[in-house]
């Protein structure tokens, strides 16, 4: 149960565009469509963003998108606001149907 | 309105016991797997523990496994984790959280959590 690997830190202007990669292995990520991405402001619960590796739950931006190739995950914002300024998180279902995280990517709007 | 509302997380002492409760509603709770992730002061996420719709299924995190055990109680529209021998690195804000999935057994996806419960694990 090895975390997903996430880059520390990304940046970005606003208006521009952003992706955070997610890296695990075919025992997780490359071997199934369950990955999904959270984003957590200070103090607060994480929120869904993405599930099965590329759909939106209702009422989240379509300004974010998922995409995955092999065992590497990929979340992108495009436009950035503000507002998107937050820790994100992915996760995969596993080969033993538990869950494991990476270990979040710090987003700053610069 | 789906709400989940945790409860029990206190200062307990290293080999300590302590059990969280996390009560639920806005939602057919007995459909659903349920899970507990955790987050420890200034770092990230971490799953902890899962149960399936029914309580048929669980599953643990390496780290948890042996000392917590996840239950859940569908009459009452509650979910359960009894921790035992508390450890100083189980210290963290604890979060009940919905599967995506009805009648799921494994980690999805979850798209409600609750606002988390406190525990310190220090003498």
């Amino acid at each position: 149960q090895s975390a997903l690997t996430q880059p520390a830190s990304v940046s970005g202007s606003p208006g521009q565009s952003i992706t955070i990669s997610c890296t695990g292995t075919s025992s997780d990520v490359g071997g199934y469509n369950y990955v999904s991405w959270y984003q957590q402001h200070p103090g607060k619960a994480p929120k869904l963003m993405i599930y099965e590796v590329s759909n939106r739950p209702s009422g989240v931006s379509n300004r974010f998108s998922g995409s995955k190739s092999g065992n590497t995950a990929s979340l992108t914002i495009s436009g950035l606001q503000a507002e998107d300024e937050a820790d994100y998180y992915c996760s995969s279902y596993t080969s033993s149907s538990s869950g494991v995280f990476g270990g979040g990517t710090k987003l700053t709007v610069l | 309105e789906v709400q989940l509302v945790e409860s029990g997380g206190v200062v307990v002492q290293p080999g300590g016991s302590l059990r969280l409760s996390c009560a639920a509603s806005g939602f057919t709770f007995d459909d659903y797997a349920m899970h507990w992730v955790r987050q420890a002061p200034g770092k990230g996420l971490e799953w902890v523990s899962l149960i399936s719709w029914d309580g048929g299924s669980t599953y643990y995190a390496d780290s948890v496994k042996g000392r917590f055990t996840i239950s859940r109680d569908n009459s009452k529209n509650s979910l359960y984790l009894q921790m035992n021998s508390l450890r100083a690195e189980d210290t963290a804000l604890y979060y009940c959280a919905k599967d995506i999935y009805a009648h799921s057994s494994g980690w999805y996806a979850v798209d409600y959590w609750g606002q988390g419960t406190l525990v310190t694990v220090s003498s």
